[in-house]
């Protein structure tokens, strides 16, 4: 079992949708959760981080992670066409060195 | 936010010479960098992680004498590709952690690497 699970897609969505992207983890210890951006052919992009669990909001993008669940999620609001990239989960814990990777979810949003 | 550039973005090289790669944090000073590998619609493979003054750590698999890496200043982490083949083409990406800032890495923009 991989320690971080996230469905690769393609998602594909009409603009305007929520779109709700989603990693599930096995290790309890990880407190750091990250959500990177990467267009293609580009190195990832951080869009945010949350420590613990709980919500985070940035403009369209909230992050929510919960602990008991071991689930975390980034949700996108009124998806526009240059969302369309690869979305990638990270997390890590306190006082580790590595962070851990998802395989990434390609989003597609359509005109 | 943090700036990671990298240098060159592209590069085609033959068979059997060496590539530098570097990396280097613009506007803060990173003790820890990272090296990537990705292939086509996979996801970060971690090769490395570099500590300034010290020598980098290996996962499991890489080959340190294949890949060298020199952290020589808080600011630049090199990436040495040495005797490449075209297996090792692939999309090269460094990080850095910044300092005090949870535990996030800012990503550099990658160098592609074409070994004919």
């Amino acid at each position: 079992q991989k320690e971080v699970e996230q469905d690769p897609g393609p998602l594909s969505v009409p603009e305007g949708a929520i779109v709700s992207l989603n990693c599930t983890y096995s290790n309890s210890a990880f407190q750091y959760f990250m959500w990177y951006r990467q267009y293609s052919r580009k190195g990832p992009e951080l869009l945010m981080y949350t420590y613990s669990s709980g919500n985070k909001e940035d403009g369209r993008f909230t992050a929510q992670v919960d602990k008991s669940s071991k689930y975390i999620s980034l949700f996108i609001r009124d998806s526009q066409p240059s969302d369309s990239a690869t979305y990638l989960c990270a997390m890590s814990y306190t006082g580790g060195f590595k962070t851990i990777f998802g395989a990434g979810t390609r989003l597609f949003v359509k005109a | 936010g943090a700036v990671v550039s990298q240098h060159p973005s592209r590069v085609i090289c033959k068979s059997g010479t060496s590539v530098k790669i570097e990396c280097r944090s613009l506007d803060f000073q990173a003790t820890t960098m990272f090296w990537y590998r990705q292939f086509p619609k996979q996801s970060l493979m971690l090769m490395a992680t570099s500590n300034e003054g010290s020598k980098a750590t290996y996962e499991q698999g890489v080959e340190k004498d294949k890949f060298l890496i020199n952290h020589a200043s808080l600011t630049l982490s090199t990436l040495t590709v040495t005797s490449a083949h075209p297996e090792d083409s692939s999309f090269y990406i460094c990080s850095a952690r910044v300092p005090g800032v949870a535990d996030t890495q800012y990503f550099g923009p990658g160098t592609r690497l074409t070994v004919l």
